[in-house]
């Protein structure tokens, strides 16, 4: 069984530039999360994705979007970097929507991102 | 606001002793909640979840004990291992929208095993 992979593991961009980070969810989950994990602090929450659609929404702005496909694999994409996106973005899929049995969810690696 | 607190920062026990890390909370709607190690350059791996309406799960030599009444929840790690030393996250699980759940995470503690 594969876990959940991200690439790349490591990027470097400058303020004002685009990014797309991906992610592909282990094996039979079609639910994916995305967190964003400053330095010193705990994974925060972005999004969720559930048959390619939005579905919960952290307290992050617009120019933070994704994506979904149809063999469940995901994407992060952020416009116009700012200096605080520097962070560990990681990726967490399960299998199903609700939240029966305890939400576990299984992360990738993450990747890191410096914004300078 | 930090919904979910672990205040200590860092915590050092000797090996074969017992290692005890706590969480505080304030939502009274998280229906789960999760413990997460992590590695350096790994993603959070999981450890151990409880039930809101337990006060008790054990899994091997990890125990966690949840009080409602105080809003506090404790990882025990006995005996505790050098390989158990990293970063310890506390998460809680809460519905919301009728389907999205999340984990809302504490900032860790750093556990470090000296053999």
């Amino acid at each position: 069984e594969t876990g959940v992979t991200q690439s790349p593991t490591h990027l470097i961009k400058t303020r004002g530039q685009q990014v797309t980070l991906r992610c592909s969810s282990q094996s039979g989950h079609n639910t994916v999360s995305w967190y964003q994990q400053a330095l010193g602090q705990g994974p925060q929450f972005i999004f969720q994705y559930y048959r390619e659609e939005e579905n919960g929404r952290g307290n992050f702005p617009p120019r933070f979007s994704g994506l979904q496909f149809p063999n469940y694999s995901s994407e992060l994409n952020v416009n116009a970097l700012e200096l605080d996106d520097s962070a560990l973005y990681l990726c967490a899929s399960r299998p199903g929507r609700a939240s029966g049995g305890g939400n576990i969810q299984y992360f990738g690696a993450g990747t890191r991102l410096s914004v300078l | 606001d930090q919904q979910v607190k672990q205040n200590s920062p860092s915590l050092s026990v000797q090996e074969g002793r017992i290692s005890i890390l706590n969480c505080d909370y304030t939502n009274s709607m998280f229906d789960y909640f999760l413990w997460y190690k992590k590695y350096p350059a790994e993603g959070p791996t999981f450890l151990i979840s409880i039930s809101s309406i337990k006060d008790k799960n054990e899994d091997g030599r990890f125990t966690v004990f949840l009080n409602k009444s105080a809003k506090h929840l404790s990882l025990h790690i006995v005996p505790s291992q050098p390989g158990d030393s990293a970063v310890y996250f506390c998460a809680a699980s809460v519905v919301y929208g009728g389907a999205t759940n999340k984990l809302i995470f504490g900032t860790g503690t750093l556990l470090a095993v000296q053999p």
